[in-house]
């Protein structure tokens, strides 16, 4: 089974301030995405890495995949309230030969005004 | 835009009862996953259709739990009975591909409330 860890769990921020959130693992992954997840609503794909090394940036949000593909991070810049939600990573591996996703528990990320 | 529809949103039962969510796919998409998602956790992948065929269901707890997709369109994700530890919320999503880089398309999903 591929594990996936999510750190930190929870983050409270004030509006303005950056953060890094955490995502780490054992395994290679041959992909790796993030999602973003607002209360009572699905994932919705924020990014995909893929390449080891690779820095993707969308417009605040910036995401790392880590050289060995085991880790990666995303980085936000002057967060803003409507960030506020779960950030969900998610390694892509092949299970019972065939694609899967499994996700890490997430980082809960509230920005306070 | 194209969506995951799910329903129902929300379904209150008492344990022992069987309840039924449904989801229709983004058309197309020819590869559906039912996930589970307990509250404050990431989702955990109960079942994965490719077409009408199940690829994978090693987490998929038998005893109680049920999925089809017959016509390789719509799908079924059934408890029967339900138990309290089942309260969680009930995610479909979609894929066009199974390439390893293919983004999935979550429903709203389907929360459930066993009392």
């Amino acid at each position: 089974t591929q594990l996936l860890e999510q750190s930190p769990q929870f983050l409270s921020i004030q509006e303005g301030e950056n953060l890094t959130v955490y995502c780490n693992s054992s395994s290679v992954f041959s992909s790796l995405q993030w999602y973003r997840q607002e209360p009572g609503e699905g994932p919705v794909l924020l990014v995909t890495v893929v390449t080891g090394g690779e820095v993707k940036k969308l417009k605040r949000l910036t995401f790392q995949f880590g050289d060995a593909r085991k880790d990666s991070s995303l980085h936000i810049t002057a967060a803003q309230p409507g960030d506020t939600g779960l950030y969900l990573c998610a390694g892509a591996g092949s299970g019972a030969g065939s694609y899967q996703l499994t996700f890490g528990k997430g980082t809960k990320l509230s920005v306070i005004p | 835009e194209a969506e995951v529809a799910q329903s129902p949103r929300y379904k209150i039962t008492e344990k022992s009862q069987a309840v039924a969510f449904w989801c229709d796919p983004i058309s197309g998409h020819a590869t559906l996953y039912w996930y589970r998602q307990i509250l404050g956790q990431g989702p955990e992948l109960l079942v994965q259709f490719q077409d009408e065929s199940v690829v994978d269901d090693s987490q998929l707890p038998k005893d109680r739990f049920s999925a089809e997709r017959l016509k390789g369109v719509d799908s079924t994700l059934k408890i029967q009975p339900a138990e309290l530890g089942d309260s969680a919320m009930y995610l479909c999503a979609s894929s066009l591909i199974r390439a390893l880089t293919g983004e999935l398309f979550f429903g709203e999903g389907s929360r459930l409330t066993v009392l």
